[in-house]
């Protein structure tokens, strides 16, 4: 089992729906999750931050299950600028700083 | 401010040279990282650094050297180039002092391809 999983997607989204997908992790004793955005060939950003329950920053709204191990990225009133991989990233526990990328999911905003 | 700077942005390797990927930072982080990315797949670690003087092995570390001399400069020494090292290579840094967000600063990138 990868130790980040991602649906790879796409997404086919259209412009002004929600989308949500998730991301599962194996270690059970991690504590600190992100959401990256990569634009095609680019590097990836931070989107957001999730270290409790969850964290809303405006349309996006990330959320935390401990118990089924997983995080979630939901993204209202999509735009087309949404259109990019999002990229499930968990820090190892006890490493001296060290993180663990899922593959991405694909989202793709269609007019 | 230019943040995390990578060069080359592109290179094209014969089997069996050697190059520097460089990489620099000017936000006088702590923490730098070497990450590698194939096609359809996450970012795979391959040497980090908790500063300068201190580096340790990522999750693929094989046919890669790194160097930690000063808090900018973080190099990447691939010797014998191999066809399996074809990939994007990113380089970031972050914060310690950062505990609120961990946020990790990425370069542009660069665009290896080894015939």
């Amino acid at each position: 089992r990868k130790e980040v999983e991602q649906d790879p997607g796409p997404f086919n989204v259209p412009e002004g729906a929600t989308v949500a997908f998730n991301c599962t992790y194996s270690n059970s004793a991690s504590q600190s999750f992100f959401w990256y955005r990569q634009d095609c060939r680019k590097e990836p950003k931070l989107l957001m931050s999730v270290y409790s329950s969850g964290n809303e920053d405006g349309r996006f709204t990330a959320q935390l299950n401990r118990a089924s191990q997983y995080i979630s990225l939901l993204i209202r009133d999509s735009k087309l600028s949404d259109s990019a991989t999002y990229l499930c990233v968990v820090r190892i526990p006890d490493s001296w700083g060290k993180f663990q990328f899922g593959a991405g999911t694909q989202v793709v905003v269609t007019p | 401010n230019a943040g995390v700077t990578q060069t080359p942005k592109f290179r094209i390797l014969k089997i069996g040279q050697s190059m520097t990927l460089q990489c620099t930072q000017d936000m006088n982080h702590n923490y730098m990282y070497w990450y590698r990315q194939d096609p359809g797949m996450g970012l795979k670690l391959i040497y980090y650094s908790v500063g300068a003087g201190i580096t340790d092995k990522g999750e693929v570390p094989n046919g890669y050297n790194v160097s930690r001399s000063t808090t900018e400069d973080f190099p990447l020494r691939l010797e014998l180039a191999a066809p399996s090292q074809t990939s994007v290579y990113f380089c970031a840094s972050r914060s310690l002092a950062d505990t609120s967000t961990d946020t990790q600063y990425f370069g542009p990138g660069t665009r290896l391809t080894v015939l």
